[in-house]
């Protein structure tokens, strides 16, 4: 089992571009989940699903979007991209509620 | 709003001492709680988690936690640190109901002096 992965690992964008982060599991798990990492911050859910088709807003939305159409994958969308989506972000997932969630490696991103 | 506290954000401790990283929770429905830790550039591993039963828990790599519902506590200890237990610890909780959102404490930064 590979668990989660994430890619790509780093990525610099200039203000205004756009990309996305792909997550995949193969574990099987129905709950997904984004979270950014900023220092001495902790991690923040972005957006989370709690399985194919289906997906929620976090605690920090604003400037993402998702989407979900398979159990193994759960990208990350970026539209424009601003200097404070400077983080690092890790793609997790669960398979029931309250559980374990396992984490990706996670990608650098840096916004200029 | 549901929270964790890390008061500690950077500890220092020599090799071989013992350590407690403190991690308290604000009051809510059932918590199941996490310790997660981060090495430089990496993701997060689980070092242990505690759902029910025993509220003391033993993870890996030799930590243990002990869960302390009177005091909203679950404190995270080793008895003998090592070079490489120095990373970043989070604490986290779930709430049942919660669909599984972990709240995250901001971390603990542990440094190992040789």
């Amino acid at each position: 089992n590979a668990g989660v992965t994430q890619t790509p690992k780093f990525r610099i964008l200039k203000i205004g571009q756009s990309m996305t982060l792909q997550c995949t599991q193969d574990m099987n798990h129905n709950y997904m989940y984004w979270y950014r990492q900023d220092p001495g911050m902790g991690l923040k859910l972005i957006y989370y699903s709690v399985g194919a088709g289906i997906t929620d807003k976090g605690e920090v939305p604003n400037g993402y979007n998702v989407s979900r159409s398979t159990t193994e994958d759960f990208p990350l969308r970026l539209e424009l991209a601003a200097p404070s989506q400077t983080s690092v972000y890790f793609c997790a997932s669960s398979p029931r509620v309250e559980d374990t969630q396992y984490f990706g490696p996670g990608t650098r991103l840096t916004v200029l | 709003a549901q929270s964790v506290t890390q008061p500690d954000i950077h500890i220092t401790v020599s090799e071989g001492a013992s350590l407690e990283l403190r991690c308290n929770y604000s009051y809510g429905a059932t918590p199941y709680l996490f310790w997660y830790v981060q090495s430089p550039g990496q993701g997060l591993q689980l070092l242990l988690k505690y759902f029910s039963g025993d509220t003391l828990v033993q993870g890996i790599k030799g930590f243990e936690a002990e869960f302390k519902r009177s005091q909203s506590s679950f404190n995270l200890r080793k008895p003998s640190v090592h070079w490489s237990d120095a990373a970043e610890y989070f604490c986290a909780v779930v709430y049942s109901g919660n669909t599984g959102k972990l709240i995250f404490g901001q971390g603990t930064t542990l440094q190992v002096k040789p």
